[in-house]
């Protein structure tokens, strides 16, 4: 079956991280960008990352640059959001999102969603 | 604020053509193509529309998208119930380098 499985998600406090994982699976991985997008609660999408099928080509939103790193391991056909420096803004129910190319790139769009991990910041 | 501009909501009766607006500029619509992706109460958004205009597969035909300078258009002709849920447009920002999402429209079937 083609699907994703994010995990990861829980309660953490202010200024703490996470790591979050999606794991691959129906599909070859190492052929596709990957990205991660989040929804607050009641709120919109907000794209935060996203990775090039080789690691060549990496962004970030400007809300997460210089606190989140995206990764992946096409051995174990799976992506990873380590968010450092967690603030309430952060809380969020976290997307994987399978690009449908290799590379990121203006023409691009999401074929595959992940059902989701929820991360919530709180004291 | 959104880099991109929906109205937060949209409404018709059953058999009705409604349609979504997305207001962007330059920098994302007015240079890239748009995405459309609706999505259920408690479920992962669906790709609805790719490439502006193109339908993937599964999805009816009464649905249809366009783009003209710097707005796009979400259609649904022959308003069904089931069509009742939230909308988002998305498009590459080339100043921000990276994928932008509207504020998402609530459509509500009367």
């Amino acid at each position: 079956e083609v699907q994703l499985v994010e995990s990861g998600g829980g309660l953490v406090q202010p200024g703490r991280s996470l790591r979050l994982s999606c794991a691959a699976s129906g599909f070859t991985f190492n052929e596709f960008a990957m990205h991660w997008v989040r929804q607050a609660p009641g709120k919109g999408l907000e794209w935060v990352s996203g990775i090039s099928w080789n690691r060549g080509s990496i962004g970030y939103a400007d809300s997460v640059k210089g606190r989140f790193t995206i990764s992946r391991d096409n051995a174990k056909n799976s992506l990873y959001l380590q968010m450092n420096s967690l603030g309430a803004e952060d809380t969020a129910l976290y997307y994987c999102a399978k690009d449908y190319r290799r590379w990121l790139h203006p023409n691009w769009y999401f074929d595959l969603w992940g059902r989701g991990t929820l991360v919530t910041v709180s004291s | 604020q959104s880099v991109l501009t929906q109205p937060p909501s949209a409404s018709g009766t059953p058999g009705q053509r409604v349609t979504i607006s997305c207001s962007g500029s330059s920098s994302n619509i007015g240079s890239n193509t748009v995405n459309w992706y609706q999505q259920l109460p408690g479920t992962a958004p669906k790709l609805l529309i790719y490439s502006s205009n193109q339908r993937p597969s599964g999805v009816p035909d009464r649905i249809s998208g366009s783009k003209s300078g710097t707005s796009a258009s979400l259609a649904i002709s022959g308003l069904q119930s089931e069509d009742e849920t939230d909308y988002y447009c998305a498009v590459w920002d080339d100043s921000l380098n990276g994928p932008v999402f509207g504020g998402g429209t609530k459509l509500t079937v009367l």
